[in-house]
C-alpha cells in the first residue's frame, strides 16, 4: 500500500462547480497534513494546511479524519485558475523525530473547462 | 519568487558527463532538501540538511552527490547518470518542521 494515495485524475469541471479530491494516508502515527498545488512545468506551493477540526481559506475547505485515515479537500466555484496538480501532503510520523519527512502523493490533477 | 532559486532551469546531459545543479535560498532557513519528481510519480526525498549536515539519505544511488558548503546553498552533483535518471530535481528548504517552500526546479534530461 502506498503512504499517500490519492486519485490522479484527471478531474474537468466546468467553471463554477463544486469539486473534491480525496486522499488517504497508511501511516496512522501521522501528525500534519498539507495540500499543496502544482501548476503545469512548476514547483509546488503550499494551498492549505489541514487541521483536526477541519478549516477553510475561501473557497477551499480541507477535512481531516484520523480514524478513516482520510483528508480531503473541497473547492466550490471553481474557477479556470484552479487548474493545476493538487497534491495531498503528509507528514510522515516518524518516530525518531524527524519532522522534516514530508510524504507527497502523486497528485490530482484538476482541469476547469470555460 | 519563493526565495528559493535553483539554476541551471534546464539541463541536458550524456550518460558520462559530470554536471552539478545548484540551489540557493534566501528565507534564513536552516534545513534544505532535494526532491525528485518524475512523471506521475510521487515527489521522492532524496536528501535532507539540517545546519549543512546531512540527516537523511534515502537510498540513492551515489551517483548523487549533495553538498551543502553553509546553510544557504546546496549542490546535487551528478555523474554517470542514467537515462532513467530524467526527471524534475527540486531544492526546497524550511525552518525545522516549518513549511517547505520549493525551487522551481532543474528539469534533467540523460541522453
Amino acid at each position: 500500500r502506498k503512504e499517500v494515495e490519492q486519485d490522479p485524475g484527471p478531474f474537468n469541471v466546468p467553471e463554477g462547480a463544486t469539486v473534491a479530491f480525496n486522499c488517504t494516508y497508511s501511516n496512522s502515527a501521522s501528525q500534519s497534513f498539507f495540500w499543496y498545488r502544482q501548476d503545469c512545468r512548476k514547483e509546488p506551493k503550499l494551498l492549505m494546511s489541514v487541521y483536526s477540526s477541519g478549516n477553510e481559506d475561501g473557497r477551499f475547505t480541507a477535512q481531516l479524519n484520523r480514524a478513516s485515515q482520510y483528508i480531503s479537500l473541497l473547492i466550490r466555484d471553481s474557477k479556470l485558475s484552479d487548474s493545476a496538480t493538487y497534491l495531498c501532503v503528509v507528514n510522515g510520523g516518524n518516530p525518531s523525530g524527524s519532522a522534516r519527512q514530508l510524504t507527497f502523493g502523486s497528485g490530482t490533477q484538476l482541469t476547469v473547462l470555460p | 519568487e519563493t526565495g528559493v532559486t535553483q539554476t541551471p532551469r534546464h539541463l541536458v546531459m550524456g550518460m558520462t558527463n559530470k554536471k552539478s545543479l545548484k540551489c540557493e535560498q534566501h528565507l534564513g532557513h536552516n534545513a534544505m532538501y532535494w526532491y525528485k519528481q518524475s512523471a506521475k510519480k510521487p515527489l521522492e526525498l532524496m536528501f535532507v540538511y539540517n545546519f549543512k549536515e546531512q540527516t537523511e539519505n534515502n537510498s540513492v544511488p551515489s551517483r548523487f552527490s549533495p553538498e551543502c558548503p553553509n546553510s544557504s546553498h546546496l549542490f546535487l552533483h551528478l555523474h554517470t547518470l542514467q537515462p532513467e535518471d530524467s526527471a524534475l530535481y527540486l531544492c526546497a528548504s524550511s525552518q525545522e518542521g516549518g513549511t517547505k517552500y520549493f525551487g522551481a526546479g532543474t528539469r534533467l534530461s540523460v541522453l
